[in-house]
């Protein structure tokens, strides 16, 4: 069966450092792109960027350049979604989600969601 | 990339059909035919309904139904069924490898 599992959710001051991750099993990890996703309360989804576990390339959009970093450990299956110092407004459910292979839209397998509260 | 434009809300009773439009630009829907729609139910993670405007992943019904028209992709949904009572969001290629959403439509089933 094809999954993607992620960490579990977090509560974190502003200013503190976060890493959470999504382990993928049952397919070519290295071999398909994997994307994040935000969605803060009660709102709606904003894709965050994509990392190719393969060689970690990785594009990110022009909402979170800057903020967040992709990283990925193929040797693993897990990739991982990273803040230096968080803010408030980080407070959201993000969301793993593996890209169908060669298709550029189809995100056809979706972590569970890790909740990330950030307040003081 | 700003976000594409849906309908905050849409209704209609079991059986009959509703169908909910998805805006875009030429930079993201009318660019390419790749336009994916996700259903998503409360406190649950998004479901890939459609991907490439037209095409069903394996286990999704074909009542879901997916087309383009310019800048404007659709998701119809026939025969409705309370199981069909979620949050749709449209998704777009937008060169680069980047994805943008639509802002979602919740759909009622009356």
């Amino acid at each position: 069966e094809v999954q993607l599992v992620q960490s579990g959710a977090e509560v974190k001051k502003p200013g503190e450092s976060l890493k959470i991750s999504c382990q993928g099993s049952g397919y070519s990890f290295s071999s398909y792109w994997m994307g994040w996703v935000r969605q803060k309360p009660g709102k709606g989804l904003e894709w965050m960027g994509i990392i190719y576990p393969g060689d970690s390339d990785s594009r990110y959009s022009p909402s979170v350049q800057g903020q967040v970093s992709f990283s990925a450990d193929k040797s693993i299956n897990t990739a991982y979604l990273q803040w230096r110092s968080l803010k408030a407004s980080d407070t959201a459910m993000y969301y793993c989600a593996r890209r169908g292979y060669e298709k550029l839209d189809a995100y056809d397998v979706w972590g569970q969601g890790t909740m990330v509260t950030v307040s003081s | 990339q700003s976000a594409l434009t849906q309908p905050p809300s849409a209704s209609g009773s079991p059986g009959q059909s509703v169908t909910i439009s998805c805006t875009g630009t030429s930079s993201d829907v009318g660019g390419y035919n790749y336009v994916s729609w996700f259903q998503q139910h409360p406190g649950k993670a998004p479901k890939l309904l459609i991907y490439e405007v037209t095409k069903r992943p394996s286990g999704v019904p074909d009542r879901f139904s997916g087309s383009k028209s310019g800048n404007t992709a659709s998701l119809t949904v026939s025969g409705l069924q309370a199981a069909d009572e979620a949050d749709y969001y449209c998704g777009s290629y937008g060169g680069s490898n980047n994805l943008v959403f639509g802002g979602g439509t919740k759909l009622t089933v009356l």
